[in-house]
């Protein structure tokens, strides 16, 4: 059964560090991984997505990484603003899951000014 | 281009009440997927369909159910609401279709208390 650990579970930071958001997994059996944004009371907002077949993906500020052999993930955001304060998911999707992503439980960011 | 839609975005029932909440995926989706989030349990998938067949389904007892229309528009309903299924449930819709789903697109959800 596939876990996905996140760590730490907060983590606050001054505005302009750099943050680096860990993602683990247990069976490096998936087809994609997935970075999410949720703010409070909102959806989840999509900000990366990254294949199996890839090792990194990168917009803007943000930078994800990918080693299914050691099942991690980290998501770096350069350059932090208070805006980029949310929780961040990380979510993996398995060989046949079919729309069934496996969430991890979250990483909440407070970026102060 | 519109992203996906949720309706309604809160409504409260009572015990015992059925609920019925809506979803509409972005335009030229095709696959839709549920979620439920809850503080304890975090986000845990209800199910998935593509081409109006249900795909996958998780491990939620047989009062959660859904359906998808022609039009790739979706629906879930609860029957029989107990305190417990008081969450934000989220929609979710993807282009891809085939072995995997890809990017998945979430709605703002449906906020449902349970009294």
């Amino acid at each position: 059964k596939q876990e996905v650990t996140q760590i730490p579970a907060a983590l606050s930071v001054p505005e302009g560090e750099n943050l680096v958001l860990n993602c683990s997994f247990t069976d490096s059996a998936i087809y994609n991984l997935q970075w999410f944004r949720q703010d409070p009371g909102k959806g989840l907002t999509s900000l990366l997505l990254i294949q199996s077949s890839q090792r990194e993906q990168t917009s803007g500020r943000l930078n994800a990484s990918l080693d299914k052999s050691s099942g991690r993930s980290t998501l770096y955001i350069a350059a932090s603003q208070p805006g980029d304060s949310a929780t961040y998911l990380c979510a993996v999707e398995g060989a046949d899951s079919w729309g069934k992503l496996q969430f991890g439980a979250g990483t909440q960011v407070v970026v102060t000014p | 281009k519109a992203g996906v839609t949720q309706t309604p975005r809160y409504l409260i029932k009572t015990r015992g009440q059925q609920v019925t909440l809506s979803c509409s995926p972005i335009s030229g989706h095709r696959s839709v997927s549920w979620y439920q989030q809850t503080p304890g349990q975090g986000l845990q998938f209800l199910f998935e369909y593509f081409s109006e067949t249900q795909r996958n389904k998780g491990n939620f007892p047989g009062r959660f159910s859904g359906r998808q229309f022609s039009n790739s528009r979706s629906e879930m309903n609860v029957s029989t609401l107990e305190l417990g299924d008081s969450a934000l449930y989220l929609c979710a819709s993807s282009l891809l279709g085939t072995e995997n789903t890809g990017e998945l697109f979430f709605g703002e959800g449906s906020r449902l208390t349970v009294l």
